[in-house]
């Protein structure tokens, strides 16, 4: 089945510097890169996603980055703040008629020093 | 944003017991889930759920578990009986349809 993995698992950065994410899946025919984000005792919130058919997205201070080749995204975060810190989430989904079912890569904790 | 509520937050049951999680999706969603996640470990599906049936589960989705959603209501996860590997934290999600998924709070399952 498909497999998510995420890099780095962790990372601390002052705030105001950049944060990159990267993300690889295996499964060739998965579609749609849903992220969410985590923070301490809450719970997991959209973010930005990514459909197959595009390679990049930006909203804000996000941006996403999708290689179909390669089979990898990215997620650049610009601008941190002390609020940006939690866990962040990539996730893959075939996004088929039985709904949408995700495959989540194990995470990758930041930290924004203020 | 719409929020998914989920009922309890914590609970804590001996081994081999029935428990029943409790999840209150987004009113107008059509698909509901299951997922479980073992402390430090990455979040796995275990089910989804459509038009009053299941429609794809996981090899985690054992014979001791089910779902139903009887008459619009709550979206339930029972365990019976439950074994020690099944503590863990539970998330239920909605969604519209093959789009962005909203989680609830997870319940977190302690099986002694």
């Amino acid at each position: 089945g498909e497999q998510v993995e995420q890099l780095p698992s962790s990372l601390i950065v002052q705030e105001g510097a950049s944060v990159l994410i990267n993300c690889s899946y295996t499964d060739s025919a998965s579609v749609y890169f849903p992220w969410y984000k985590q923070e301490p005792g809450k719970r997991l919130q959209f973010i930005i996603d990514i459909r197959s058919n595009m390679e990049r997205k930006q909203t804000q201070r996000l941006t996403l980055l999708f290689d179909k080749k390669t089979k990898h995204l990215s997620l650049h975060i610009t601008a941190t703040q002390p609020g940006d810190s939690a866990i962040y989430f990539c996730s893959a989904s075939k996004a088929n008629s039985a709904g949408n079912k995700l495959t989540f890569g194990i995470g990758t904790r930041v930290l924004v020093r203020p | 944003g719409p929020k998914v509520l989920q009922i309890p937050s914590h609970q804590i049951i001996d081994m081999g017991q029935m428990v029943t999680l409790n999840c209150d999706p987004v009113s107008n969603h059509l698909y509901f889930y299951w997922y479980k996640q073992i402390l430090g470990q990455q979040m796995e599906f275990l089910v989804n759920f459509y038009n009053g049936k299941v429609m794809e589960k996981s090899k985690l989705f054992k014979d001791q578990f089910s779902v139903e959603r009887p008459d619009g209501s709550y979206f339930t996860l029972k365990i019976q009986p439950t074994a020690l590997e099944d503590s863990a934290v539970y998330f239920c999600a909605s969604s519209l349809g093959t789009g962005q998924l909203y989680f609830g709070e997870g319940s977190k399952l302690t099986v002694l």
